[in-house]
């Protein structure tokens, strides 16, 4: 599985929006991108993925390079319930003995300030 | 549709001692893992198993065992418990989505 590298901290306003960045340069054709959060104690939760084209959900958007070898994470107004650790993982769905499995790294604490 | 439930919440054992956490998923996925989690770490894999009847090691499985018991169940076994296995352990449930449980909080004395 390709590695990230995301920043170990990110401070945002509340009410503005958060981009929270991550590189993935050894990405593989057939690896996604995904995104969790993971707030104070409590189990990972799954924000968003995609593959290359841009993807918008009720939680965030994901907007991929065109060379796939990094993305950004976009919270279009971030609240204080925000504030969490964010990790960004690549992950091969199909066709890959490392189908399904997801790794984690040190992930991004963004603090959101009142 | 209660998601993945993990049991139990929370558990001291002495060193040496054994145990088995559960954990149960109703979304019928195929893949489910087993993470742990240490103060102010990320996530380790421990064991996954990709279908029912498959378990492959993940990056930290030394210590533990798993059973892949049908496709609903997935329980991580700790044989003889250590101080270094303290931790938060996190089990998911995976398809193109992720669902994770709560944790289990074991201490290690």
């Amino acid at each position: 599985d390709a590695k990230t590298t995301q920043p170990p901290s990110m401070d945002c306003a509340e009410g503005r929006a958060a981009n929270l960045p991550c590189n993935h340069s050894t990405i593989s054709g057939n690896e996604y991108v995904y995104w969790y959060r993971q707030i104070h104690s409590q189990g990972p939760q799954y924000i968003i993925h995609g593959l290359k084209n841009n993807e918008t959900n009720e939680m965030a958007s994901l907007i991929i390079t065109e060379d796939r070898k990094s993305s950004t994470l976009i919270l279009p107004h971030a609240t204080l319930r925000d504030t969490a650790v964010y990790y960004c993982i690549v992950r091969a769905l199909h066709g890959s003995s490392n189908t399904g499995k997801l790794i984690f790294g040190q992930g991004t604490t963004l603090q959101v300030k009142p | 549709n209660a998601g993945v439930t993990q049991t139990p919440k929370f558990q001291v054992l002495k060193t040496g001692q054994s145990m088995t956490l559960q954990c149960a998923q109703d979304m019928n996925h195929n893949s489910m893992y087993w993470y742990r989690q240490d103060p102010g770490m990320g996530l380790r894999l421990i064991y996954y198993s990709a279908s029912e009847g498959t378990t492959d090691k993940g990056e930290v499985p030394n210590g533990y065992n798993v059973s892949r018991l049908n496709k609903r169940e997935f329980s991580l076994r700790l044989e003889s418990a250590a101080p270094s296995q303290t931790s938060v352990y996190f089990c998911a449930s995976i398809s193109n989505e992720q669902f994770f449980g709560p944790g289990t909080r074991l201490t290690v004395l």
